[in-house]
Parts: C-alpha cells; sequence; structure tokens
C-alpha cells in the first residue's frame, strides 16, 4: 500500500457525460500528479498540483481539469466524455518535486461506453 | 522533448535465466526511477537511482544508471516466475518554476516461463 488512496476504483459512464476522480495523497506529501495510460498512448503525465496550485501541465485535454484542495486531496475532472478516454488513472504524490520518489494509487479503470 | 525508451518491449525467458532490460533517454537527467507493474494494477516503485554510477539491487533485480551514457539498465538474476510483469523506467523532468514530471518508457512486458 502506497498511501495515496483513489476513488473510485471502476467507472462506467456513457459518451459526453462528466465524472470526477478523487486522490489524497500521502501524509506530508504536497505534490499530487495525475497521469493516463491507455494502450495506445501508455503512461501519459496529465498535469501537477503542488500545495495547491497547478505547477506543470502535460497531454491534458481542454475538456480535462483537475485542482488541489486546501487539505492536499485532488480532483481531476472529466467532462464530454468520449470512447477515447477509457483508461486507467493514476495519481501519485511526492514530497516535493520529485526529489525522491513519487508514490502511485491504486489507479481508477474509467470505460466510456 | 524529453524521450525515453526501453528495450526490449516483450521479453520471455526460462526460469532461472539471466537478462538485461535498457532504458535510453535523450536529455541530461541526474536521476531515474523504475517501476513495476502487475496487469490492471498501481506502479510499484522497484528502484530509486540518484546520481551517476548508482546501483541498487533487491532480490534478483539490480538498477544501475550511466547519466553520461544516459542509459540505465535493469538486470535479472535466475528469473523465477514471480517476476512476471511489466517494467518501466521513467525520467524525471524538474524545472523549478514549472514543477515536475514523470516521462515514462513505453514498458517492457516480461513473462517468466517455467
Amino acid at each position: 500500500d502506497s498511501g495515496v488512496t483513489q476513488t473510485p476504483k471502476h467507472l462506467i459512464t456513457a459518451t459526453g457525460q462528466r465524472v470526477t476522480l478523487r486522490c489524497s495523497p500521502r501524509s506530508g506529501d504536497l505534490s499530487v500528479y495525475w497521469y493516463q495510460q491507455s494502450l495506445d498512448q501508455g503512461l501519459q503525465f496529465l498535469i501537477q498540483y503542488y500545495n495547491g496550485e497547478e505547477r506543470a501541465k502535460g497531454n491534458i485535454l481542454e475538456r480535462f481539469s483537475a485542482q488541489q484542495f486546501p487539505d492536499l486531496h485532488s480532483e481531476l475532472n472529466l467532462s464530454s466524455l468520449e470512447l477515447g478516454d477509457s483508461a486507467l488513472y493514476f495519481c501519485a504524490s511526492s514530497e516535493g518535486h520529485l526529489n525522491r520518489e513519487a508514490f502511485f494509487g491504486q489507479g481508477t479503470r474509467l470505460t466510456v461506453v | 522533448e524529453l524521450k525515453v525508451e526501453q528495450n526490449p518491449l516483450f521479453l520471455s525467458m526460462q526460469e532461472g535465466k539471466n537478462y538485461t532490460i535498457y532504458c535510453n533517454y535523450s536529455t541530461t537527467s541526474d536521476r531515474l526511477y523504475w517501476y513495476r507493474q502487475d496487469p490492471g494494477k498501481s506502479l510499484e516503485s522497484l528502484f530509486v537511482l540518484l546520481s551517476n554510477g548508482a546501483v541498487k539491487q533487491e532480490g534478483r533485480l539490480m538498477a544501475s544508471l550511466d547519466t553520461k551514457a544516459r542509459l540505465s539498465t535493469l538486470h535479472i538474476t535466475a528469473a523465477v516466475h514471480d517476476l512476471s510483469a511489466t517494467y518501466f523506467c521513467a525520467v524525471p523532468l524538474l524545472k523549478e518554476t514549472s514543477g515536475s514530471r514523470l516521462t515514462f518508457g513505453e514498458g517492457t512486458q516480461l513473462t517468466v516461463n517455467p
């Protein structure tokens, strides 16, 4: 158990819908990262938050947004879902800016039908 | 743009054999991470290599980092079935003003056959 908690574990939704994925980082970690893992794209970095502020942005679609709350948990919002958004979404956390390890949650498997 | 390449992408080996997975990356980095992933599961941290020449061993796995060659290796000794998984290397991109991220290799799917 990495100490990073993601909910829900599985999500099935229809095209055009909106979902929210939640992540609680390890105790003491200030950085939260979101990654998408799909068969065709591999593991792709989406976005990083550090202590409530957005710090780095990767290949995140405009339909996707994220935030980190004062208690440091983070949410990834995915809207106008398409079949191609089906993937495993991971949250990771680290103490700072990847000075050492990043710990990954169990992931949320999103299936868009 | 940082690129991370692993080879081989697929590796089928017999129990008891040795093999090496290679990870090349395109821009300067003084650290590298190795992860293991079982099907449908999370990424488990195996090694964090923090300097040139770093070598770490855990059981039948040994990882090393050559920052000058931009190369890391993951060596498997006397493979056992339990090592069957996908192995990823990842390189951090650290920017003081704009945060950090990991760029992953494509992954090496290892199957150890009895």
